[in-house]
C-alpha cells in the first residue's frame, strides 16, 4: 500500500540558508500535518492543511511557511535557518481526521551547521 | 504545558510477559487517543486507537484501556516480544473548532520499551 512520502530523507544546511521539505500524502487523503521532533523531544505540531487551505497552526516560527498544492502534496519552507532548527520533520496525512488512516511519513532529518 | 504525559521514560520487561504503558492527559476536549511505535530516524507507526465513547479496544496483542474520569489511558502488550522494543508515544486529538474533522495530535514524551529475550 502507498505510504506518505517525504523528501529528502536527510538535509544539511548552513545557518541562514533556506530549506524546502516536501510531503506526498497517501492518495485520496485530503489533510496534511507537519510535525517537528527535536532531539530527545516528543513531536510538536507545526501546521496542517485541509483541502489545500490551512486548517490549524501550532508552534511554527514566522521564518517557516507551508502550503498544500492542487495535487495535495505539501511543502514546508524554512528560511534564515538556525542551529535550533535541527530536528526530524514529519509529515502525516489523513482522510477526514484521525479516524481514517492518519499515517506518518519516515521524516526528513534536517541538520543545520 | 504538557497536555499529554507519559511519566515513565522507560520500561523493561521479559519476553512473554505483559508490558503496560501509561498515559495521562489534562485537556478534557481530547476525545480520540492513539498509540504509536517509533524507531530512531523513522516516522511513528500507528498501533491502536480508541475513541472516548469506548473504554477498551483490542487488536491482537495490543489492548488500549481508557478511563475518562481519571483522564488516563494505558496500552497493554501481551505477550511482549523482543521486536516490540521501541519508543511508544501516546497521542491525543480533539475535534477542530469548525467541527469538521479531528486535527492535530498532541504527543506525550514517549516511553522506551525494552523487551529482554
Amino acid at each position: 500500500a502507498a505510504g506518505v512520502i517525504q523528501s529528502p530523507r536527510h538535509l544539511i544546511k548552513e545557518k541562514r540558508e533556506t530549506a524546502t521539505l516536501k510531503c506526498y500524502p497517501i492518495p485520496r487523503h485530503d489533510t496534511v500535518y507537519w510535525y517537528q521532533q527535536g532531539p530527545g523531544q516528543d513531536p510538536q505540531f507545526l501546521i496542517s492543511f485541509y483541502e489545500k487551505m490551512q486548517s490549524d497552526k501550532g508552534s511554527i516560527p514566522d521564518r517557516f511557511s507551508a502550503q498544500q498544492f492542487s495535487d495535495y502534496h505539501s511543502e514546508l519552507n524554512m528560511s534564515s535557518l538556525e542551529l535550533g532548527d535541527s530536528a526530524l520533520y514529519f509529515c502525516a496525512s489523513s482522510y477526514e481526521g484521525v479516524g481514517y488512516g492518519y499515517t506518518f511519513g519516515s521524516g526528513t532529518r534536517l541538520t543545520v551547521v | 504545558d504538557q497536555q499529554v504525559k507519559q511519566n515513565s521514560p522507560s520500561l523493561s520487561v521479559q519476553e512473554g510477559r505483559i508490558s503496560i504503558l501509561n498515559c495521562d492527559y489534562t485537556n478534557s476536549m481530547f476525545d480520540y487517543f492513539l498509540w504509536y511505535k517509533k524507531y530512531p530516524a523513522e516516522g511513528p507507526t500507528f498501533l491502536i486507537s480508541i475513541s472516548s465513547i469506548k473504554d477498551k479496544n483490542e487488536d491482537g496483542r495490543f489492548t488500549v484501556f481508557l478511563n475518562k474520569s481519571a483522564k488516563h489511558l494505558s496500552l497493554h502488550i501481551v505477550p511482549s516480544q523482543p521486536g516490540d522494543s521501541a519508543v511508544y508515544f501516546c497521542a491525543a486529538s480533539a475535534y477542530n473548532a469548525g467541527g469538521t474533522s479531528y486535527g492535530k495530535l498532541t504527543f506525550g514524551q514517549g516511553t522506551i520499551l525494552t523487551v529482554h529475550p
